[in-house]
């Protein structure tokens, strides 16, 4: 049964950039592909953008271009997502999702466990 | 991209039936039969319970049923439960190859 097993929280700087994990353990996730969605403290879901790890592509939503980055490890079956230029607003719990490759905005069907990120000075 | 909109609560009794509505636009829910809904509880990731308007995952209760009319997609929860106390979110492709999701709407079992 694969499961989403996503990085440690963090807290950062004003300013700063971070970068967090999500990896598929208990079997392969060959053929999927990763999405991040982040929800901010009592608010609803925000979705980031995604990746096709098998292809390389990746998609951002409009709100985060240039500061984000998706890439992924095939070798560790593990996604990563970085964000720079962090600011108080991005405090929020961060969710790496699965879809199906061939159209990675169907559905998402396993969820990370979510890895909260505070942005404070 | 706004966010699909869907109403802040909805309440009823054990054994009632709620629809939870989700409207969007003719660039999201009304371009796309692949609107899905998803269940949260508080302090947990979101659970998958309709995928494609209407197609439930294996595992969830067939109480749960999905459909939609134009821009508008629902979510129908027959039979309530005390367990299904939750909140709920709808999510659509969008335009430029990107995904909106709803605002949710916390249901709550009287």
């Amino acid at each position: 049964q694969v499961q989403l097993v996503q990085s440690a929280a963090e807290v950062k700087k004003p300013g700063s950039s971070v970068k967090i994990s999500c990896k598929a353990s208990g079997g392969s996730d060959i053929g999927h592909s990763i999405s991040w969605v982040r929800q901010a403290p009592g608010q609803g879901l925000e979705w980031i953008g995604g990746i096709i790890p098998i292809f390389g592509t990746t998609n951002y939503a409009q709100q985060f271009h240039g500061r984000v980055m998706f890439t992924a490890d095939d070798s560790t079956s593990t996604a990563y997502m970085g964000l720079n230029s962090l600011r108080s607003e991005d405090t929020a719990l961060y969710f790496c999702a699965r879809g199906p490759a061939g159209e990675p905005r169907s559905a998402f069907d396993l969820w990370g466990q979510g890895t909260m990120i505070t942005v404070s000075s | 991209q706004s966010a699909l909109t869907q109403p802040a609560s909805v309440s009823g009794s054990p054994g009632q039936s709620i629809t939870i509505s989700c409207t969007g636009t003719s660039s999201d829910v009304g371009s796309y039969n692949l609107v899905s809904w998803y269940q949260q509880f508080p302090g947990k990731a979101p659970k998958l319970i309709i995928f494609e308007v209407s197609e439930r995952p294996s595992g969830v209760s067939d109480r749960f049923s999905g459909s939609k009319s134009g821009n508008t997609a629902s979510l129908t929860i027959s039979g309530l439960q005390a367990e299904d106390e939750a909140r709920y979110y709808c999510c659509s492709p969008a335009s430029r190859s990107t995904v909106v999701f709803g605002g949710g709407t916390t249901l709550t079992v009287l």
